[in-house]
């Protein structure tokens, strides 16, 4: 069983479109979270959500708009995309609330590759 | 703000050999979680192993192990044994434990990538 689920696994579009990232998990957690991994391999938050509630926006640019329609679901929708969005988005889930042994630890997606032509 | 520096772009070890990564981060907090990952080629992101900031005993995963010193905010990662499925990028990350201040973003370093040969 898939844990934390991303698709597309690979994406190719051209700069000025509109694409979406979608994540799963089934892990039962509560807070969500979307990462960007650039060429160099450097990750960084970009967005955080808690039982459908954003708590971080990381100064992204607002062509990038997250969205939670439940706690298991959280895409990424990208507007007039740029070439400097190429990158591997990385979905992750972890359980904020409550106690219990693994408590905080984030569980990532496989990751999508998008690359913007 | 908190920052994580890995000073080792790359780093290599001989099959069956101990390797240590470093890692020191900075923070003016005292509870805190610091973490592990390990990212093969395939890309997907594993927890290694992970550290509450609050214990004194350093966490151990079988073959894992880290060396927190909390004072000199150190937290670095032992391999032994190494094995070839053990060469991927390595990721040392730091959550900040005020949660509802900074959601729970992990912040992470640069990454080591680890060769093992045989």
């Amino acid at each position: 069983d898939t844990a934390v689920s991303q698709t597309p696994k690979y994406l190719v579009t051209q700069m000025g479109n509109d694409k979406s990232i979608k994540c799963e998990q089934n892990l039962g957690h509560d807070t969500m979270y979307w990462y960007k991994q650039d060429s160099k391999k450097f990750l960084k938050i970009m967005f955080s959500y808690n039982n459908k509630e954003l708590i971080i926006n990381e100064t992204v640019p607002n062509r990038f708009s997250p969205k939670s329609p439940d706690k298991a679901h959280l895409n990424l929708h990208i507007n007039s995309l740029e070439l400097g969005d190429s990158a591997v988005y990385f979905c992750a889930s972890s359980q904020i609330g409550g106690g219990g042994q693994g408590r905080d630890t984030q569980y990532f997606g496989p990751g999508t590759r998008l690359t913007v032509l | 703000a908190q920052t994580v520096t890995q000073s080792q772009p790359e780093m290599s070890v001989q099959e069956a050999e101990t390797v240590t990564l470093s890692c020191t981060y900075d923070t003016s907090e005292s509870d805190y979680y610091l973490f592990w990952y390990k990212q093969p080629p395939s890309r997907q992101m594993i927890l290694v192993i992970r550290q509450e900031a609050y214990k004194q005993q350093n966490a151990t995963e079988n073959r894992f192990s880290v060396n927190f010193q909390k004072a000199a905010k150190s937290f670095s990662l032992k391999i032994s044994d190494s094995q070839l499925g053990d060469a991927a990028m390595y990721f040392c990350a730091y959550r900040p434990s005020t949660y509802y201040n900074q959601g729970g973003k992990l912040i992470f370093g640069q990454g080591t990538e680890l060769s093992v040969k045989p």
